[in-house]
């Protein structure tokens, strides 16, 4: 059984840092791809972006709102992908979600962290 | 503003069928998979349907994917009062260079 569990979120004021963790098991995680999606209190689902695996260059794409200021990386020693996040806005508050990633879209997700940036 | 546009709200009663729809373009739906996922209150969203038609494994046939050009529709038949959720597609835009969600569809079931 897939497993994505996510840690790190917490509250955080505007210009800071945070990085968030997501642990993966039940899966190969060294030749899948993984993604996080991020979800604004009340709102829909917003992608952040993915990191592919080594085979296919261990790349990472980012959505426009947080190209520059996020940094996905993956570590397939110990199953783990990271959010690093900085220069943080109050518009990143939101729950970000961790998941797997099959022909570039989401399939199966974490249970998610809260990200609170706030004064 | 989403790029994928989807009803804000829909609803049936149980047993019925409903039918959710998302709007895309040529660089979205026009040339890419669409992907349905359902959320419900208080969880992390799952996946429904994968490349356009297709069902995880688990999820009941009662929930249909089709895509029609720059369009899509997810199809819930025999609705249940646990099918109340929010339901999203999305697809990867070529001109964003990312995967893009559709704003949301809030089902009732009356």
């Amino acid at each position: 059984e897939v497993q994505l569990v996510e840690s790190g979120g917490g509250l955080v004021k505007p210009g800071g840092s945070l990085r968030l963790s997501c642990v993966a098991s039940g899966f190969t995680f060294s030749i899948t791809w993984m993604g996080w999606v991020r979800q604004a209190p009340g709102k829909g689902l917003e992608w952040v972006g993915h990191i592919k695996n080594k085979a296919d260059g261990g790349t990472a794409d980012y959505a426009a709102p947080v190209k520059g200021r996020f940094t996905i990386s993956r570590d397939d020693s110990t199953n783990t992908v990271s959010l690093q996040m900085s220069t943080l806005k109050t518009e990143d508050t939101g729950v970000y979600y961790c998941s797997t990633v099959a022909n570039r879209n989401s399939w199966s997700w974490g249970q998610g962290t809260l990200v609170t940036v706030s004064s | 503003q989403s790029v994928l546009t989807q009803p804000p709200s829909a609803s049936g009663t149980p047993g019925q069928g409903v039918t959710i729809s998302c709007s895309g373009s040529s660089s979205n739906i026009g040339s890419d998979y669409v992907y349905w996922y359902r959320q419900l209150p208080g969880t992390a969203p799952k996946l429904l349907i994968y490349r356009n038609n297709q069902r995880p494994s688990g999820v009941p046939d009662r929930f249909s994917g089709s895509k029609s050009g720059t369009s899509a529709s997810l199809a819930i038949s025999g609705l249940r009062s646990e099918d109340e959720a929010d339901y999203y597609c999305a697809a990867w835009d070529d001109s964003l260079s990312g995967v893009i969600f559709g704003g949301g569809t809030k089902l009732t079931v009356l």
